[in-house]
């Protein structure tokens, strides 16, 4: 079957960094997608890996590993405004090419 | 440019009653996509267009939902008999293709009373 893993909430302080991991089982695995939603607003990209390695893209990277299933948003620099859900989503041949959605990992950043 | 905008914001109706949920994609995306979205849960699945065909609608949970997209734009969700349980967050994307990014709209949120 189809199964996407994050943890449910994480706390990190402002100015460091945090590691959002996301493991997933897919049989036609086509690319991932990691997204941000703020409370209440809708989810807005942020990166994308088809390929094994990382992605880098200012204060946010997105490493993948296909091999392992697994995959992680690195934020660096937090600030206040990173305090959101941060989603995981595959993209799967054997649906169409439909996005899996995990259930979001929960940031809460203090200062 | 504009992004994808859902029109109503918020519904609040009355279980039983018929609803109709818009939205108007990005000019120029082919692909459309719904999705219903609850509390601390990523989003589900509803429905997929490619231009004005639905070519892939295996997410619809039961046949008192529908959508359109009939000139290929603008699509609308419709759900007859509404019950409780379909009390969430609808949301909307859009893309330039199957597969690629998409870009989600501010939702709509429907409760049923």
């Amino acid at each position: 079957g189809q199964n996407i893993d994050q943890p449910t909430e994480m706390t990190a302080t402002e100015g460091a960094i945090v590691q959002i991991n996301c493991t997933y089982q897919t049989s036609g695995f086509n690319g991932l997608f990691w997204y941000q939603q703020h409370a209440g607003e809708a989810p807005t990209f942020l990166s994308y890996n088809v390929l094994d390695g990382l992605e880098e893209k200012g204060r946010f990277s997105s490493f993948l590993s296909r091999s392992k299933g697994y995959s992680y948003l690195l934020l660096k620099e937090l600030q206040m405004k990173d305090s959101a859900s941060y989603l995981c989503a595959v993209r799967d041949r054997k649906s169409n090419y439909q996005l899996i959605w995990g259930a979001g990992t929960k940031l809460i950043i203090k200062p | 440019g504009a992004g994808v905008s859902q029109t109503p914001s918020n519904k609040v109706t009355e279980k039983g009653k018929y609803v109709e949920l818009r939205c108007d994609p990005i000019s120029g995306h082919t692909a459309l996509y719904w999705y219903r979205q609850s509390l601390g849960q990523g989003p589900e699945f509803l429905i997929y267009f490619q231009g004005t065909g639905a070519a892939d609608d295996s997410g619809l949970p039961n046949d008192r939902f529908f959508a359109v997209r009939p000139e290929g734009s603008v699509s609308t969700l419709k759900i007859q008999r509404t019950e409780r349980g379909d009390s969430a967050m609808y949301l909307c994307a859009s893309g330039p293709g199957q597969g690629n990014e998409q870009y989600f709209g501010p939702g709509t949120r429907l409760t049923v009373t």
